[in-house]
């Protein structure tokens, strides 16, 4: 089974500042990776996806990827309350098969 | 609204008992995965389809399990034997995987609701 790790966190940020949330990955050969997030009792929504490295914006959310470090990112500016959930990173192998990490628990606290 | 549909969005079953769950996915994908997520985990690969092919089994998938995907359309994950470890939510994901040239595009996953299964 491929190796994608993350934060369980917790992790607390008050509303408008900006949340970061890493992943890193064990398979080298790796070439897309997801951000998906999931509230509780959802299912998970994708968010974004990268697949060449540096950054990646999409409004609020910003991805960053370094393959050669096997590691991504997502930033989150101005966190709301409402983006309270668990942030899910996904790497998807050669295969086409998609690994995720236990994910990440965010809290914005208004 | 057109994306991934799951049935029944609940089950609760006694142990020993079958149960099967129904996916429809996005009409034009032609992939379609099943996950397996428990409290505080990630969602666990179970398998996945290209049209009515099975492609991919988890080792996770024990002999109890079987998924069909007789038309290339709808899909059935079957549990046989349900024992209280596979109390979970099992999620189905579709996604199109297109040929463009001498490369293959995978468009990203799109997740239905789940089926929340618990076993007493």
């Amino acid at each position: 089974q491929k190796e994608v790790e993350q934060n369980s966190g917790p992790l607390s940020v008050p509303e408008g500042a900006i949340a970061s949330l890493n992943c890193t990955y064990s398979d080298r050969g790796s070439q897309s990776f997801f951000w998906y997030r999931q509230y509780s009792g959802k299912s998970p929504e994708l968010i974004m996806f990268i697949y060449s490295n540096g950054d990646k914006e999409d409004g609020r959310f910003t991805a960053q990827l370094n393959k050669a470090s096997q590691y991504v990112s997502l930033l989150i500016r101005d966190s709301q309350p409402s983006d309270s959930a668990t942030y899910l990173c996904a790497v998807k192998d050669g295969a086409n098969n998609l690994f995720f990490g236990t994910g990440t628990r965010l809290t914005v606290i208004p | 609204d057109t994306g991934v549909s799951q049935d029944p969005r609940h089950k609760i079953t006694k142990r020993g008992q079958n149960v099967t769950f129904r996916c429809d996915p996005i009409s034009e994908h032609n992939r379609l995965y099943w996950y397996r997520q428990t409290l505080g985990q990630g969602p666990e690969f179970l398998t996945y389809f290209q049209n009515e092919a099975q492609l991919e089994k988890s080792r996770l998938l024990s002999d109890r399990f079987s998924a069909e995907r007789p038309k290339g359309s709808f899909s059935t994950l079957e549990i046989q034997r349900t024992e209280q470890g596979d109390s979970a939510m099992y999620l189905c994901a579709s996604s199109s995987l297109r040929d463009r040239g001498s490369s293959s595009y995978n468009s990203p996953l799109h997740f239905g609701n789940g089926t929340r299964l618990t076993v007493t």
